[in-house]
């Protein structure tokens, strides 16, 4: 079984600061990604980043970036130059090809708030 | 805009009942996901379906079913709803061939049973 685990219910930034969400997982699977999905008050879910398990380079999509230590089943995101916008409830999920479905295992989430 | 639809957005029913919620998959994509997030339990995998075949199973409770049909679209049927079946239902689609494609979700239907 996977799990994936988010430490942090609830964290708060300072608006242009920069802010980082915590994730460890746990899996036996070799071939794996690991994602942060963004839950905006409307509820819908939105990808942020998404890494590949095989990789060694980190992921970066402009002021979101990771840091993945394999070794340490450590799987985080920083949001650098915080913006309003960026409130939200953040999950780590991670996809697996066990039996031959991608299925998403995802964390408890971290309420994001930003501080103007 | 995901390109995922799910039809209703808001479903309010009583215990004892069986609802459907639709949802269809963004153009081409052949597999669909289903999950329930409730406020205790989080987002939970409830089940997968591909190319009209059930594909994988997570939590889904035996009072719960689903099916994909030919044209791709699936539901998801609820029958003797409790009050604890009370969550917002996603459904998500991708091609289903690789781990690492990115799972669209739709918005979501907000399921409330009295």
């Amino acid at each position: 079984a996977q799990t994936v685990t988010q430490s942090q219910p609830e964290m708060s930034v300072q608006e242009a600061e920069t802010v980082t969400l915590s994730c460890t997982y746990d899996t036996s699977e070799s071939d794996y990604y690991l994602f942060w999905y963004k839950q905006p008050p409307s509820r819908q879910m939105i990808l942020v980043i998404r890494q590949e398990a095989y990789k060694q380079q980190n992921a970066t999509e402009n002021r979101f970036s990771v840091n993945f230590q394999k070794a340490a089943k450590s799987f985080s995101l920083k949001i650098s130059d915080s913006q309003l916008g960026d409130a939200a409830m953040y999950f780590c999920a991670g996809g697996y090809s066990g039996a031959g479905s991608y299925q998403l295992t995802f964390g408890k989430g971290t309420k994001l708030s930003v501080i103007p | 805009d995901s390109g995922v639809t799910q039809t209703p957005k808001h479903l309010i029913t009583a215990t004892g009942q069986r609802v459907t919620l639709r949802c269809s998959p963004r153009s081409g994509d052949l597999s669909v996901y289903w999950y329930q997030q409730s406020l205790d339990q989080g987002l939970q995998f409830l089940i997968q379906y591909y190319n009209g075949e059930e594909r994988a199973k997570g939590n889904i409770l035996e009072r719960f079913s689903a099916q994909q049909f030919p044209d791709l679209h699936s539901e998801l049927n609820l029958s003797s709803l409790e009050l604890g079946d009370s969550a917002l239902y996603f459904c998500a689609s991708n091609l289903g061939h690789l781990v690492g494609n990115e799972q669209f979700f739709g918005p979501g239907t907000r399921l409330t049973v009295l």
